[in-house]
């Protein structure tokens, strides 16, 4: 059964710029969680989505924000581009609470 | 504050030295503590839920054990293909989840 697709799985943006990544779950999986990794902070909470509903949202300014498609299919985006958003940023599925499934990852490089 | 405070940092152990991950959590509370392993470049690998004390799970060379305050990751005579970073993770109320920050396990042949 195919897994957690995120693409694209690089990119390279310049500050102030804007970008969207997106995630595919596994299928029937409703709950797309999106989180960003760093060597410092570790895995930090961005938001969950649940039928197209956003469940919980962690401490991210607002330049960061997603949405969920009535395919499951979530999408975030990243406006204003700081060089600190250089980051793993991680998908993942779950049919309930914490089971999570995640996907390979983007690796955003700001420059 | 709620947090989850993995320990060590990094272990380095010979293969077959059988040794102990640390996760400390408080959260108010706790649904469910979650083991994965991320390997370089990859996404973290579920391993196991726990959801009360005094639980207990196994897989291969590893044991998940709980407590009311902490959670340790037994590793039995590792091998080189063991070596990942470790991550343990606590869902709690309202459905929050929080991760530490891991555990990076190196084991040398």
């Amino acid at each position: 059964k195919a897994g957690v697709t995120q693409t694209p799985r690089y990119l390279i943006k310049t500050r102030g710029q804007q970008v969207t990544l997106s995630c595919s779950p596994i299928s029937g999986h409703r709950s797309v969680s999106w989180y960003q990794q760093t060597p410092g902070q570790g895995l930090q909470f961005l938001f969950e989505y649940f039928s197209e509903t956003q469940r919980n949202k962690g401490n991210f300014p607002g330049r960061f924000s997603g949405r969920q498609f009535s395919n499951s299919r979530s999408e975030m985006n990243v406006s204003t581009l700081e060089l600190g958003d250089s980051a793993l940023y991680l998908c993942a599925s779950s049919p309930r609470l914490g089971g999570y499934t995640f996907g390979s990852g983007t690796r955003l490089t700001v420059v | 504050e709620d947090q989850v405070t993995q320990s060590p940092e990094a272990l380095r152990l010979q293969e077959g030295e059988s040794s102990s991950l640390n996760c400390s959590y408080t959260v108010s509370g706790l649904r469910g503590l979650f083991w994965y392993r991320q390997d370089p470049g990859k996404g973290p690998e579920f391993l196991f839920t726990l959801y009360s004390a005094g639980e207990e799970k196994e897989k291969e060379r590893l044991k998940a054990t709980l407590t009311k305050k902490e959670s340790f990751l037994h590793i039995t005579a590792p091998k080189p293909e063991d070596s990942a970073t470790y991550l343990c993770a606590a869902a709690y109320r309202d459905d929050k989840i929080i991760f530490g920050k891991g555990t990076r396990l190196h084991i040398l042949p």
